[in-house]
């Protein structure tokens, strides 16, 4: 079936260090979604990418959606400790299949 | 506050029972999802209905069972419970029904079978 591969699994940094998640699809996606889930918290929406090669910022996060519509990264300029949590990605085809998750631990 | 709401919040029952556990989605959002997220696992797609119909499944086992009534809100049955199916259950409801839109989680259902 459908698989979404994300690493790494978990990434260690230091305060303001950036950091980076990647998402890789075996098949071509609608559109994917990312999301973050804090600590005992639940999901919540960060962005939906659309269009081929489209890069989108949001302060100091960026998301680019791979122009072959198969990859996807977000980018973490400058961590803070309040970029603490899960990062997921999200791939639609026909259903919405989460990847596993980036754990992103930030150390002051 | 996401609007999505998950009762009851903590279960804990014993191998072998069966538990309900109900879902009310976002006024106006059609389409309702149900995931299963384990101990350090990602989020398992279980199921999505949309306006009352089953409208994709993903790995849900045959153990298992939804609903979504004509109110919209949906209710998942976990029937035979083993322990491996302890985890974190969350509801989460869209306003389409093609997977073009946000998901609105809950908070989730923890679920404990000893």
């Amino acid at each position: 079936g459908q698989q979404v591969m994300q690493i790494p699994q978990y990434q260690h940094v230091q305060e303001g260090e950036d950091f980076t998640t990647y998402c890789n699809s075996s098949t071509t996606l609608s559109n994917i979604q990312w999301y973050k889930q804090r600590p005992g918290g639940h999901p919540v929406f960060l962005i939906q990418l659309v269009k081929s090669g489209e890069v989108k910022k949001q302060k100091r996060l960026t998301f680019q959606f791979g122009e072959a519509k198969k990859n996807s990264s977000l980018h973490i300029t400058a961590t803070q400790t309040t970029d603490v949590g899960t990062y997921f990605c999200a791939a639609v085809t026909g259903k919405l299949i989460f990847g596993q998750g980036t754990t992103l631990q930030v150390k002051p | 506050d996401s609007g999505v709401t998950q009762t009851p919040k903590h279960l804990i029952t014993a191998t072998g029972q069966r538990v309900t556990l109900r879902c009310s989605p976002r006024s106006g959002d059609l389409s309702v999802y149900w995931y299963q997220q384990s101990l350090d696992q990602g989020l398992q797609f279980l199921i999505q209905y949309y306006n009352g119909e089953e409208r994709a499944k993903g790995n849900i086992l045959e153990r298992f069972s939804a609903q979504q009534f004509p109110d919209l809100h949906s209710e998942l049955n976990l029937s035979s419970l083993e322990l491996g199916d302890s985890a974190l259950y969350f509801c989460a409801s869209s306003g389409s029904g093609d997977n073009t839109g946000e998901l609105f989680f809950g908070e989730g259902s923890r679920l404990t079978v000893l």
